[in-house]
């Protein structure tokens, strides 16, 4: 399977600021997706990476909050925009591999938010 | 909305015991489920795959799928202590989007 790496793997951050989550694989793959798994609870997928293009959005989440690029088919970024400690999480990407139905995990980042 | 539903557990078992994992699903239209495991503060790792009515057996995992009843189950033989963990139940709702269950913790003890 693919392997993922992501960056930074933690991070606190102060209210009102940005943070920029790198999501690497080792081989090029279909599709790139980025989940959130709030403390406690289960994952959600944030949105749909599409290379060269605008990312897919899930409902209740935004361009302007979680912007997300996809440069090429091994690299993607998601940003948390002007955060707030509800933001508190672990972001989490996904890669899906050609010609296979199946999805894998980066480590995540978690992210604190004070 | 469509919706992956778990037992959140704990689920106990004894070690060598068979451990049964249970999910339901809302979307009739599914076609491909997933079991993952999630060691605390890890991240999902994939374990099982099934896209077809029946069992599909991996080791000592075996994946069950009824459509018409909308359910995907795991049985996990010899159970071990390392097999502690949360198993995510995920399901492709199309476009390869996956929806999750909350995930079921389980408890293997020696």
């Amino acid at each position: 399977s693919a392997v993922i790496s992501q960056k930074p793997s933690r991070d606190i951050c102060q209210r009102g600021t940005s943070l920029t989550i790198q999501c690497q694989v080792d081989s090029q793959v279909t599709m790139m997706f980025w989940y959130r798994q709030q403390p406690g609870q289960s994952l959600t997928l944030i949105a749909t990476a599409n290379q060269g293009s605008e990312a897919t959005y899930e409902s209740g989440f935004v361009i302007d909050k979680f912007p997300i690029s996809r440069p090429n088919l091994t690299f993607s970024t998601l940003t948390v925009s002007n955060m707030s400690p509800e933001d508190s999480s672990i972001y989490l990407c996904s890669a899906l591999e050609l010609s296979k139905d199946e999805q894998y995990f980066g480590p995540g980042t978690r992210l604190t938010v004070t | 909305q469509k919706e992956v539903e778990q037992n959140s557990g704990p689920l106990s078992v004894p070690e060598g015991a068979i451990a049964s994992l249970n999910c339901t699903y809302s979307d009739r239209g599914s076609q491909s489920f997933f079991w993952y495991r999630q060691y605390s503060g890890k991240s999902p790792e994939l374990i099982m795959s099934i896209y077809s009515n029946g069992d599909k057996e991996d080791g000592r995992f075996t994946a069950q799928l009824n459509k018409a009843s909308q359910y995907v189950s795991l049985l996990i033989r010899d159970s071990q202590p390392s097999d502690s963990a949360t198993y995510l139940c995920a399901v492709n709702t199309g476009f390869q989007k996956l929806v999750f269950g909350t995930g079921t913790r389980l408890l293997v003890s020696p």
